[in-house]
């Protein structure tokens, strides 16, 4: 089955720990984001990749990492440096960067903090 | 001005009503305009393009009013199963940036 996993589908952090979120798709996209959701709110943009070796910042960037060394795969830490990192967070992909192509989601990794 | 603006409701709605959601949006250069579905605690997931000339697919009809800068969703016989939120999506010309709504929810009851 073509789609996007991510994992885990629940994680905790420490005080002061990185973590990484994964994020696989097997639809031969080339764009590919991540968005964090906080309850109530609506999805924001943390970093995209429109190419494998090339990403850029979102809206909420700070505090998180990203790499894009294969076009399959797009993960994300989560660093300390975010002092509020529990969210919902959200992978998705687009066959490429086009205004009118939709974007389709992994079924997301819930992080809190211990 | 909010990029992407909706009614964060809750629509109570009984079962076979027909409900409308509409979504404003401020960049009147848009290009693109989609409507996701999210359950609760779950991914979004889309429900359909809105076109120009406006789309249907079953009970669903998608509507795009220029104008206005406004688009619509309309949903017909209403099924407990279409409780969710709805998502209103933007992608604004030139930039790489698609603009999420905050969604409406719906509920709709027996």
């Amino acid at each position: 089955d073509g789609g996007i996993t991510q994992s885990p589908k629940y994680l905790f952090r420490k005080e002061g720990q990185n973590v990484t979120l994964s994020c696989e798709q097997n639809l031969n996209h080339d764009a590919m984001y991540w968005y964090r959701q906080d309850p109530g709110q609506g999805l924001r943009l943390i970093y995209y990749s429109q190419i494998v070796n090339d990403f850029q910042k979102g809206d909420i960037a700070e505090g998180y990492s990203v790499s894009r060394e294969k076009k399959e795969s797009f993960p994300l830490t989560v660093t300390s440096a975010q002092k509020n990192p529990t969210a919902f967070y959200l992978c998705a992909s687009s066959i490429r960067r086009d205004d009118n192509q939709p974007q389709h989601f992994g079924d997301g990794t819930r992080l809190s903090i211990l | 001005r909010k990029e992407v603006e909706q009614d964060p409701g809750p629509f109570n709605v009984p079962e076979g009503a027909t409900v409308a959601f509409n979504c404003t949006y401020s960049n009147s250069a848009s290009q693109s305009f989609f409507w996701y579905r999210q359950d609760c605690r779950k991914e979004p997931k889309l429900l359909m393009s809105v076109y120009s000339s406006g789309n249907e697919d079953g009970r669903f009809t998608a509507q795009l009013n220029r104008a206005s800068q406004y688009i619509s969703l309309l949903i017909r016989d209403s099924k407990l199963s279409d409780s969710a939120t709805y998502l209103c999506v933007v992608n604004p010309p030139g930039g790489f940036k698609t603009i999420f709504g905050a969604g409406t929810r719906l509920f709709v009851k027996a």
